[in-house]
C-alpha cells in the first residue's frame, strides 16, 4: 500500500511557540492531503484539507490563522501550529490520497504534540 | 447527535471466539463507507471497504444496511492480535471529494 510519513513523530514545546508538522507521500503522488486531530477517546475531527497549489479548506470552528497549511506540492503537505498552548497538545495525523473512483486516504503515522 | 455513532466496547472476546459489531450513521446521503483500525497511539489503517451487497476478507465480513443506515463488522477466529480500536468510516454525497466522517470507534480485546 502507499506510504505515507509524518515528522516529527513526538514534539514537546512550551507555550507559545509554534510547532510545523510535515506530511509526506513516499510512493505516490498526493492530488489531495487531509490534516486530523484526535484527543484521547475521541474520533479523529477533520481539521482542514488541502489540495496541490491551493488554499487549504478549513472546516467549521478551526482557526486558519492558527493552523497554517501549505501543500506546495504532490508529495508534501505542512501544517503549523502557530503560538500553541496547552489545550493545542493532541495527536495531529495526515492523510493523503490520489483523487480517483474510490477514495482511500492513507494515513501517516501521527504527530503527538505536547504543549507545556 | 453524531454523524457516526458507534458503541465504545470494550469487547472482550476470546480467543477462537467470533465476535460483531455495528455503527449508524445520520446522513442517508452517506456514500462509502470503511472500516478502519488503530492501535493504541497509533494511526488508523484502512482494514476493508464496505460494499452494498456486503464483502468479505479472510475472517472479517462487512457488511451494508442503507435502510436502517448502519453497517457492521465481523470478525471470525478472533486472534489476539485483532485486539484494537475498529473505527467505522462514512464519506457524505455531496460533501468535498474524500471527507471523510469518523466515529470514535469501537475497542475489541481479545483475550487468552
Amino acid at each position: 500500500g502507499a506510504v505515507v510519513s509524518q515528522h516529527p513523530s513526538r514534539v514537546i514545546c512550551k507555550s507559545g511557540t509554534s510547532v510545523k508538522i510535515e506530511c509526506r507521500s513516499l510512493d505516490f503522488q498526493a492530488t489531495t492531503m487531509f490534516w486530523y486531530r484526535q484527543f484521547p477517546k475521541q474520533s479523529l475531527m477533520l481539521m482542514a484539507t488541502s489540495n496541490e497549489g491551493s488554499k487549504a479548506t478549513y472546516e467549521q470552528g478551526v482557526e486558519k490563522d492558527k493552523f497554517l497549511i501549505n501543500h506546495a506540492s504532490l508529495t508534501l503537505s505542512t501544517l503549523t501550529v502557530t503560538s500553541a498552548h496547552p489545550e493545542d497538545s493532541s495527536f495531529y495525523i495526515c492523510s493523503a490520497s490520489v483523487r480517483s473512483s474510490t477514495d482511500t486516504q492513507y494515513f501517516g503515522p501521527g504527530t503527538r504534540l505536547t504543549v507545556l | 447527535r453524531k454523524e457516526v455513532e458507534q458503541d465504545p466496547g470494550p469487547f472482550n472476546v476470546p480467543e477462537g471466539a467470533t465476535v460483531a459489531f455495528n455503527c449508524t450513521y445520520s446522513n442517508s446521503a452517506s456514500q462509502s463507507f470503511f472500516w478502519y483500525r488503530q492501535d493504541c497511539r497509533k494511526e488508523p489503517k484502512l482494514l476493508m471497504s464496505v460494499y452494498s451487497s456486503g464483502n468479505e476478507d479472510g475472517r472479517f465480513t462487512a457488511q451494508l444496511n442503507r435502510a436502517s443506515q448502519y453497517i457492521s463488522l465481523l470478525i471470525r477466529d478472533s486472534k489476539l492480535s485483532d485486539s484494537a480500536t475498529y473505527l467505522c468510516v462514512v464519506n457524505k454525497r455531496g460533501d468535498s471529494w474524500g471527507k471523510l466522517q469518523f466515529g470514535a470507534g469501537t475497542q475489541v480485546v481479545v483475550t487468552p
